[in-house]
């Protein structure tokens, strides 16, 4: 079975800080892990994923499989960056798309 | 690209219907999954369409059922609505890229049952 934890619902941290949401999986097979991200009142739409290792609006996650965490990161926080954001996980067979999501955590950026 | 769209966006039904949702996919995209989002629950797979056929499954009772068309639009039913149905539904297409996949939502359907 696949199960996605956010232990975080909410979050604030103060603009120009540092901004770390967690992200811990369980799955036994090799899985892919997102990020995604929803503004208000715009759609779900993918912020990063660990396949492509790249920064997305200064945001980086890294998988790390001993700890079984994929948290995201962002060394200096915007006030833009307020949003509702959800770690998913995809089993990577082939075939599979279904994506299995943690509760999200709600970040707000304090001016 | 146009995006994902979903019609109708505001749906509110009475206990015991039936409503029936779609969605259309972007062009070229062949998959097409299905997903509620309550607050309590968040976002939970229902499942998900390629090439017309049931793919994958999530744990939802068979009063939730849905197809795909040849042109890779979707539509989810529900029979027999239960206040508990009360949602968001998402749905979102994907096609797959070098080994991964990515998924594209559309603004969702918001049932309201009564």
């Amino acid at each position: 079975a696949q199960r996605v934890t956010q232990p975080e619902k909410l979050l604030s941290v103060f603009k120009g800080a540092p901004v770390e949401l967690k992200c811990n999986y369980s799955y036994s097979g090799s899985p892919e892990l997102f990020w995604y991200v929803q503004y208000s009142r715009q759609r779900l739409q993918l912020l990063l994923r660990h396949i492509s290792r790249e920064s997305i609006k200064g945001f980086t996650a890294d998988l790390n499989k001993g700890e079984t965490s994929f948290h995201l990161k962002k060394p200096f926080a915007q006030e833009e960056d307020s949003a509702m954001y959800y770690c998913a996980l995809r089993a990577s067979n082939f075939g599979n798309e279904k994506l299995t999501f943690g509760t999200g955590t709600r970040l707000t950026i304090i001016p | 690209k146009a995006g994902v769209t979903q019609t109708p966006r505001y749906l509110i039904k009475t206990r015991g219907q039936q409503v029936t949702l779609s969605c259309s996919p972007i062009s070229g995209h062949r998959s097409v999954s299905w997903y509620q989002q309550t607050p309590g629950q968040g976002l939970q797979f229902l499942f998900e369409y390629f090439s017309e056929t049931q793919r994958n499954k999530g744990n939802f009772p068979g009063r939730f059922s849905g197809r795909q068309f040849s042109n890779s639009r979707s539509e989810m039913n529900v029979s027999t609505l239960e206040l508990g149905d009360s949602a968001l539904y998402l749905c979102a297409s994907s096609v797959t890229s070098g080994g991964t996949n990515e998924q594209y939502f559309g603004p969702g359907t918001r049932l309201t049952v009564t």
